[in-house]
């Protein structure tokens, strides 16, 4: 098993350029979210999603979009990118019993200029 | 406002001796507390839990004691081994709508276990 996987590792946008995050897990696994860690912030839930074709918000989804079109993979969408959005993403996924739980995947370092 | 906090960003150990690691919380319908360890360009990983009806739980070397009445968790790391070197996040959950639970994290402290 992979686990949950996200690409890219790195990413350098300019302001105003919107771009996707990737994720997917093969554990199949109904929870899956996203989370964005800041210094001296913790791990933040920006969207989540309980199963295909059923999304949430977080604590802090301004400026982000998911969908969830399978049970494998929910991406992440910034619309136009602000050096606010500079942090680390994270995706994580659970079974819907054990959301506290959560599988991680190493996560993409986001740069906004 | 901050429902899980780690006060310590930083902890330095020797190697063989104890880490302690804490965490305070201001939500009581918390009913769920977790460890998690962060090692560098990797995801954090879930490393021990105990329930709000337990004041400890214990996985080798890795002990959880939770003092509800004063709303602290604290983690226990006893002999520390360089390997436990990371950063420690404390998470709290609580029942949220669906049947699920809601995760808090803390800010996470670094631990550097020195050989």
């Amino acid at each position: 098993n992979a686990g949950v996987t996200q690409t890219p590792k790195f990413q350098v946008l300019k302001t105003g350029q919107s771009m996707t995050l990737q994720c997917a897990q093969d554990m199949n696994h109904e929870y899956m979210s996203w989370y964005r860690q800041d210094p001296g912030m913790g791990l933040r839930l920006i969207h989540y999603s309980v199963g295909a074709g059923i999304t949430d918000q977080g604590e802090v989804p301004n400026g982000y979009n998911v969908s969830r079109s399978t049970t494998e993979d929910f991406p992440l969408r910034l619309l136009s990118a602000a050096p606010s959005q500079t942090s680390v993403y994270f995706c994580a996924s659970s079974t819907l019993g054990s959301t506290d739980t959560q599988y991680f995947g190493p996560g993409t370092r986001l740069t906004v200029l | 406002d901050q429902q899980v906090k780690q006060n310590s960003p930083s902890l330095s150990v020797q190697e063989g001796r104890i880490s302690i690691l804490n965490c305070d919380y201001t939500n009581s319908m918390f009913d769920y507390f977790l460890w998690y360890k962060k090692y560098p360009a990797e995801g954090p990983t879930f490393l021990i839990s105990i329930s709000s009806i337990k004041d400890k739980n214990e996985d080798g070397r890795f002990t959880v004691f939770l003092n509800k009445s004063a709303k602290h968790l604290s983690l226990h790391i006893v002999p520390s081994q360089p390997g436990d070197s990371a950063v420690y996040f404390c998470a709290a959950s609580t029942p949220w709508g669906g049947g699920y639970q809601k995760v808090t994290f803390g800010t996470g402290t670094k631990l550097q276990v020195i050989p």
